[in-house]
C-alpha cells in the first residue's frame, strides 16, 4: 500500500490566486512527522514546510501552509499569491519509525505546479 | 559553501561499466542518504548511514555498495551498470536521522544515464 498519495500529477493557477496541493497519508503510528519540498527544473529539492503529528496548529512558513487534518490523514499544501517561480515539482514526505529503531522519509509521486499569467 | 555536495553532475557511461558517486556533507550532520529519482520523479530511499554505520538498506541490487569513510563523507559504487540504473541519485544529510522532525538537506543530484 501507498505510504503517501499524491492525486493530483498536475494542476495549473493562475497567478496571484492559491492553489491547494493535496496529500493523503498512511500509517499506524502516532507519532510521525509530514513534510513538503519543492522540485524546480533545475532539479535541487527544496525544503518548503514540516507537521509534527502532535502539532496542534497547522504549520505556516511565509506564503506556505499546510492544511493538516490528522482524523483524515491529509496534509495539503496551501500556496497563496501564486508566482511564475512558484512552477515546479511538489513533493510530499512522511517520516515515521521503524521496527528496531530509527526512521525513514518516504515520498509521494509529486504533483507538477504551474503557475500561467 | 555548499552544505551538500555531490559529485559528478552527469555520468553518462556504457552498460557493464562501473562507477562511482561522491557525496560529501559540510553541515555536521551525523546521517547521509542516498536515494533514487527515476524518470517518473519518484523518490526512493536506497541507504541511510549514521555516524559510518549502515542503518537503512532498502531492497537495492547488490552491484550497489555505499562506503562512508567517515561521517562527512557518503560514496555510491555502482557495479556492472544496467540500463534501468538510468536516474537522478540525490545524495541527503540530516542532524541526527533521529528526530522525527528533521529535515533532509539534498545535494544538487547526480544524472546517470547508462547506454
Amino acid at each position: 500500500a501507498q505510504k503517501i498519495t499524491q492525486t493530483q500529477p498536475g494542476m495549473f493557477v493562475q497567478e496571484k490566486e492559491a492553489v491547494t496541493l493535496d496529500c493523503t497519508y498512511d500509517t499506524s503510528d502516532q507519532s510521525y512527522g509530514l513534510f513538503w519540498y519543492k522540485q524546480p527544473s533545475s532539479g535541487e529539492m527544496i525544503f518548503l514546510i514540516y507537521q509534527g503529528s502532535y502539532d496542534e496548529q497547522n504549520a505556516t512558513e511565509g506564503r506556505y501552509s499546510l492544511n493538516f487534518q490528522k482524523a483524515r490523514k491529509s496534509a495539503n499544501l496551501v500556496i497563496s499569491a501564486s508566482q511564475l517561480g512558484d512552477s515546479a515539482m511538489y513533493f510530499c514526505a512522511m517520516r515515521e519509525g521503524l521496527t528496531g529503531g530509527g526512521n525513514k522519509l518516504t515520498f509521494g509521486t509529486g504533483t507538477q505546479l504551474k503557475v500561467e499569467l | 559553501d555548499t552544505a551538500v555536495s555531490q559529485t559528478p553532475k552527469y555520468l553518462v557511461t556504457q552498460m557493464g561499466n562501473d562507477k562511482s558517486i561522491k557525496c560529501e556533507q559540510n553541515l555536521g550532520h551525523d546521517t547521509m542518504y542516498w536515494y533514487k529519482q527515476d524518470s517518473k520523479k519518484f523518490l526512493k530511499i536506497m541507504f541511510s548511514y549514521n555516524n559510518k554505520e549502515l542503518i537503512i538498506n532498502e531492497t537495492v541490487p547488490n552491484r550497489f555498495s555505499p562506503k562512508s569513510p567517515d561521517k562527512a563523507h557518503l560514496n555510491l559504487h555502482i557495479n556492472s551498470l544496467e540500463l534501468g540504473d538510468s536516474a537522478v541519485y540525490f545524495c541527503a544529510s540530516s542532524p541526527t536521522g533521529g528526530a522525527l522532525s528533521e529535515k533532509l538537506f539534498f545535494g544538487s543530484g547526480t544524472q546517470l544515464s547508462v547506454l
